[in-house]
């Protein structure tokens, strides 16, 4: 039961380049959670944003939520080669049991 | 250190061979769930604890068992290895047992199974 896609599916970009990914959600949400995978290993926290944020910071991340069009996006600024990994955004499933995620989005990031 | 650690990282069995995958965590954690992560199908809550002794299925619990005797471990038994079975799985837990969007998992390395 899938709540939230992201969008590219992939992106390749040069160091220093900054890098933008999508996710869009089917439900009315609390809170919106981003994910970062490194290759075959376990998900990483990233960063959280309730729905009551329009936007969050943290570091080189820049999380924006619109509720209206059920969307987000996670820009990383300045990207680097140790960014690269794939990146998920993560909601409640409805019976608040489960944190849901989309099928990511996979980074390269070249130097 | 704060961590989730399953055991074993990896593993080739073959179907039938009944196995165990541990999950522990030394977090004090309320909530702990696993899951299975396969290309083009993301990943897959198998099952979930809330506390001791409450276990509930997730979205593909069959072919699975899991047990929280204590807080801290949350194995994963898989009685009857099929091939449908080899994937990378997941154990997560998280501090809260209300969960709700706001609970940040924490994640176990993988245990990456293969069933011949």
């Amino acid at each position: 039961s899938q709540q939230g896609e992201e969008d590219p599916q992939a992106l390749s970009i040069q160091e220093g380049e900054n890098a933008t990914m999508n996710c869009s959600y089917k439900t009315s949400i609390n809170n919106l959670q981003w994910y970062r995978q490194n290759s075959g290993r376990g998900l990483v926290h990233l960063i959280l944003i309730r729905s009551n944020e329009r936007e969050k910071h943290s570091g080189r991340l820049r999380v924006t939520l619109d509720t209206s069009k059920k969307s987000s996006s996670l820009l990383i600024t300045a990207s680097r080669a140790a960014d690269t990994a794939s990146y998920f955004c993560a909601t409640v499933n409805q019976a608040g049991t489960a944190l849901i995620f989309g099928k990511g989005t996979t980074l390269s990031v070249s130097s | 250190e704060a961590q989730v650690t399953q055991n074993p990282r990896y593993l080739i069995t073959v179907t039938g061979k009944k196995l165990t995958v541990t999950c522990s965590q030394n977090m004090n954690h309320e909530y702990m769930s696993w899951y299975r992560q396969d290309p083009g199908l993301g990943l897959r809550q198998i099952y979930y604890s809330m506390n001791v002794e409450v276990t509930d299925k997730g979205d593909v619990p069959e072919g699975y068992k899991v047990s929280r005797k204590e807080k801290r471990n949350f194995p994963l038994i898989l009685e009857s290895p099929s091939p449908n079975q080899t994937s990378l799985y997941f154990c997560a837990s998280s501090l809260s047992r209300q969960f709700s969007g706001a609970n940040v998992l924490t994640f176990g390395a993988g245990s990456r199974l293969t069933v011949l």
